[in-house]
């Protein structure tokens, strides 16, 4: 079974500033997706970016980019310039290409705090 | 609009009682999504449908029970064997058979225990 870790339950930046959350990964797959999730204090759970594990290219969506490392299995997610907006939980998920219709795997979260 | 929808927003549940939450999509989707979460923890799946009139079970399907009728709805109920409802579901759908699939999320229901 696959398993997703984000071991930085907390972090912080300053705004404008850029901040680095890290996730990684076990599984035994070759072919699989990865996705970043953000949940402000509303709770509704929005894709910020997403990965295919075959593409060596890093994912980039305006000011949030990762930095995919298939052989360490890790899938940071950078936020540049960081708003007061971006403080939320981040969710780090997986994703087999195996199969259609799979379901995700997600890490514990992380808690976005952004300072003024 | 396009989207997914969960009602209600929230819902309380008395001792012995089944609830049942709605969740509908207009998006097309194929499949659809039940994900629990517990306060300070990750989404784990209840149950999943891939097509009509078909699901499957996830991580933590014991106390629930599923439908999916129409391509559009797959509700949930909670029932009474499941001791400890209290949570935040999350409902979510997607396109199969297309690449990435990316899960898109509805806005969720609180259920609480009275």
């Amino acid at each position: 079974a696959q398993t997703v870790t984000q071991s930085q339950p907390e972090m912080s930046v300053q705004e404008a500033e850029t901040v680095t959350l890290s996730c990684t990964y076990d599984t035994s797959e070759s072919d699989y997706y990865l996705f970043w999730y953000k949940q402000p204090p509303s709770r509704q759970m929005i894709l910020v970016i997403r990965q295919e594990a075959y593409k060596q290219q890093n994912a980039t969506e305006n000011r949030f980019s990762v930095n995919f490392q298939k052989a360490a299995k890790s899938f940071s997610l950078k936020i540049s310039d960081s708003q007061l907006g971006d403080a939320a939980m981040y969710f780090c998920a997986y994703r087999s290409a195996e199969t259609s219709g799979s379901r995700l795997t997600f890490g514990e979260g992380t808690q976005l705090t952004v300072n003024p | 609009d396009g989207g997914i929808t969960q009602s209600p927003k929230y819902l309380f549940r008395k001792e012995g009682q089944n609830v049942t939450l709605s969740c509908e999509q207009n998006l097309n989707h194929d499949a659809m999504y039940w994900y629990r979460q517990d306060p300070g923890q990750g989404l784990r799946l209840i149950y999943y449908s891939q097509i009509v009139n078909d699901f499957q079970k996830g991580d933590i399907a014991e106390g629930y029970s599923v439908s999916r009728e129409k391509k559009e709805s797959f509700p949930l109920t909670v029932t009474s064997a499941q001791k400890n409802p209290t949570a935040f579901y999350l409902c979510a759908s997607s396109i199969i058979g297309q690449g990435i699939e990316t899960q898109y999320f509805g806005p969720g229901t609180r259920l609480l225990v009275l």
